[in-house]
């Protein structure tokens, strides 16, 4: 059984960079079949993919447009991890920020989700 | 991008009615179709995947069919686990989208 555990602050200032990092129980992230996502929601946005990392003899990036200039996802193998990294975020960055894994494009395991609240 | 419009955005149904959720896609995505149910302070769950493919361990009242640009997720006889709201995602091309939801009430 897969098991995402999210963990980083709820609360980022503008223009600060926001740090979550995702943990994963019962797979690798250097798997050959999976993908490593980040997905938000918020009211006004509604479900948002950001992007996602993944193995295939080496590691590749896929970001949406509306985020590529700001965004970094990494993956840790000594720990078996990943992180997202936003910078310069603004209050429209207040999401419910969620890990996902995929496996050709659904998303068949998440993690329990964090809010992140960007304020001064 | 590729736009999922869905409907109705709220559904209001007594237990055991069938139940018909439609999802639009704004270019033709084949099959490339997930459904999820997600409910109030929770993670979305994936029930269906490949607009038909029934997630390994979802009730087997919950089907779906469509291709193209038009998907529906049905469910035959609702029950009181399945308040909740209902999205529709595309991943034939990137960035994979969602559409905006459809809220599953009590009548």
């Amino acid at each position: 059984q897969v098991q995402l555990q999210q963990s980083g602050p709820g609360l980022v200032k503008p223009s600060q960079i926001l740090s979550l990092t995702c943990v994963i129980f019962g797979d690798s992230v250097s798997s050959n079949n999976a993908a490593w996502n980040w997905i938000r929601q918020s009211p006004s946005r509604g479900l948002e993919w950001l992007g996602r990392t993944y193995y295939r003899s080496k590691w590749y990036n896929d970001y949406a447009i509306s985020v590529k200039s700001r965004i970094n996802i990494n993956p840790d193998t000594s720990k078996n991890q990943f992180s997202l990294q936003l910078n310069s975020v603004t209050p429209e960055d207040t999401a419910v920020y969620f890990c996902v894994r995929d496996l050709g494009g659904s998303f068949d395991y998440w993690g329990q989700g964090t809010l992140v609240t960007v304020s001064s | 991008d590729i736009q999922m419009t869905q409907s109705p955005s709220t559904l209001s149904a007594s237990v055991g009615d069938r139940v018909t959720i439609t999802c639009r896609a704004s270019q033709s995505i084949s099959r490339w179709l997930a459904w999820y149910q997600q409910k109030p302070g929770k993670a979305p769950k994936l029930l269906i995947y490949k607009a038909s493919t029934l997630e390994s361990g979802v009730p087997s009242r919950f089907s779906g069919s469509g291709s193209g640009t038009e998907f529906t997720l049905t469910i035959s006889s609702l029950q009181p686990d399945d308040f909740a709201t209902y999205y529709c995602q595309q991943y034939d091309s990137f960035p994979w989208t969602f559409g905006q939801g459809t809220k599953v009430e009590i009548k």
